[in-house]
């Protein structure tokens, strides 16, 4: 059953950069049928897209996080990354890596998520 | 930035109860591309609807979804008792794509 694991420091310095990395298994990140995303949400909160990257390494940003955001794929570990750069505390919420289907930009399989704490 | 906006922001209601959720958007989502996801305490978002009304894989049919422009409608017939949720909408109409700040549908 394919899944989605999220990995990665659970505290980060204000002013750091904080660095996430995706695990798929039983699927392929370098097929065609999907891009691979995340996504986050501050606790109790709304969710934020961050960003996704295709297989081709087209890459999209949500423009409000682009200047400090960074995403990235390793195929041959069949994982993704996230690098979000100058952290303050608004940057703590749980981040999810996400599926998204080639048929729309809506997300059909999620990780469990990661909470990352931005305190010194 | 199309901005969604969802009502009420908390649903009170018994199992068996029929729940009418709402979602607006600040511009017209383009091509009805509007997706809902429920979210259950301690868990990742799973998604319902996509493209305003065509239901997910697995997801029951007492879930439907409607709506086109900037209004839209997610009902869950009969309230089982693991509906009790937050529902969120998202848009993918436009770049950035963005999701509406979530329904709490809780037991009466």
């Amino acid at each position: 059953q394919l899944q989605l694991q999220e990995s990665g420091p659970g505290l980060v310095k204000p002013s750091e950069t904080l660095s996430l990395t995706c695990s798929v298994s039983y699927d392929s990140i370098s097929g065609s049928d999907y891009y691979w995303s995340w996504i986050r949400q501050p606790p109790g909160k709304g969710l934020e897209w961050i960003a996704t990257i295709y297989y081709t390494g087209s890459t999209y940003y949500n423009p409000s996080l682009m200047s400090r955001v960074s995403i990235s794929a390793d195929t041959s570990k069949n994982q993704f990354s996230l690098k979000l750069s100058s952290v303050t505390a608004a940057d703590m919420a749980i981040y999810y890596c996400a599926r998204r289907p080639n048929t729309g930009w809506y997300f059909d399989l999620w990780g469990r998520g990661t909470l990352v704490t931005v305190s010194s | 930035e199309i901005v969604l906006t969802q009502s009420p922001g908390t649903l009170s209601l018994s199992p068996g109860e029929r729940a009418t959720l709402s979602c607006r958007a600040s511009q017209t989502v383009a091509t009805s591309y509007l997706a809902w996801y429920q979210q259950k305490p301690g868990q990742a978002p799973r998604l319902l609807i996509y493209g305003a009304s065509s239901r997910a894989t697995g997801i029951p049919d007492r879930f439907s979804g409607s709506g086109s422009g900037t209004d839209f409608t997610l009902i869950i017939n009969r309230l089982e008792p693991e509906d009790f949720a937050v529902y969120y909408c998202q848009q993918y109409g436009s770049s950035p794509f963005t999701f509406g700040p979530g329904t709490k549908v809780d037991v009466k």
